[in-house]
């Protein structure tokens, strides 16, 4: 139990396109996902957190008028990266966390989107 | 805002050694979790603290939460090609509606 899946894994696209990335919770109902980015030999580092019927919270320095989150349902929250720049390419990361998780407070992280902007 | 250090940056071990990383931070978590992360792919949990001074252990790892809430260590018993990997700590905040702060990472490296 407990997987959550990221789509695409893999996506290239042209300088000023815009790319979606999907977050699935496969088993489980989560109100909450975060979004993290991590550049090559580098942490994961939060961008935003998502939540179910509301506008993601960003984290400092992350633009959320080119980061666009929605999670419109308990199940799903996307990324959208628009007007993408080579600078945007990374490996982007979600996790979600469970809607009933009683007393764990685990996340559980998606495998990852490898994007690179041309 | 919160910042984990995480150390060593890398290691490069013989196969069945033993290997020791920490964290440490100036700020008191809630939750200390250790992660390891495969190329190319997400983090997989590897070990969830959740009381200060807890020590707990999975399989040949061993991992405690520090009393003071502000620093943890991980240890691999008896390492094997199949550890090698980036071993990430990450602090959780409950109060700051569960979100992680990551280390920088530790890279394992093993000689077979």
């Amino acid at each position: 139990g407990a997987v959550v899946s990221q789509h695409p894994s893999r996506v290239i696209c042209k300088s000023g396109t815009s790319v979606k990335i999907e977050c699935r919770s496969l088993d489980f109902q989560a109100t909450t996902m975060f979004w993290y980015r991590q550049f090559p030999k580098q942490s994961l580092m939060l961008m935003a957190t998502s939540n179910e019927g509301s506008k993601a919270t960003y984290e400092q320095g992350v633009e959320k008028d080119k980061f666009l989150i929605n999670h419109a349902s308990l199940t799903l929250s996307t990324l959208t990266v628009t007007s993408a720049h080579p600078e945007d390419s990374s490996f982007y990361i979600c996790s979600a966390f469970p809607l009933s998780s009683g007393d764990s407070y685990e996340q559980y992280f998606g495998p990852g989107t490898r994007l690179t902007v041309t | 805002g919160q910042q984990l250090n995480q150390s060593p940056q890398s290691m490069f071990i013989q196969e069945g050694e033993d290997v020791s990383m920490n964290c440490t931070s100036s700020s008191i978590f809630n939750t200390w979790l250790w992660y390891k992360q495969d190329p190319g792919e997400g983090p997989v949990l590897l070990i969830a603290l959740y009381k200060a001074g807890e020590l707990t252990s999975n399989g040949r790892l061993t991992a405690q939460f520090g009393i003071t809430r502000k620093d943890s260590f991980l240890n691999i018993s008896a390492s094997i090609p199949s550890d090698v990997g980036i071993y990430f700590c990450a602090g959780q905040l409950w109060e700051y509606g569960n979100k992680l702060v990551f280390g920088a990472g530790t890279i394992l490296r093993v000689k077979s």
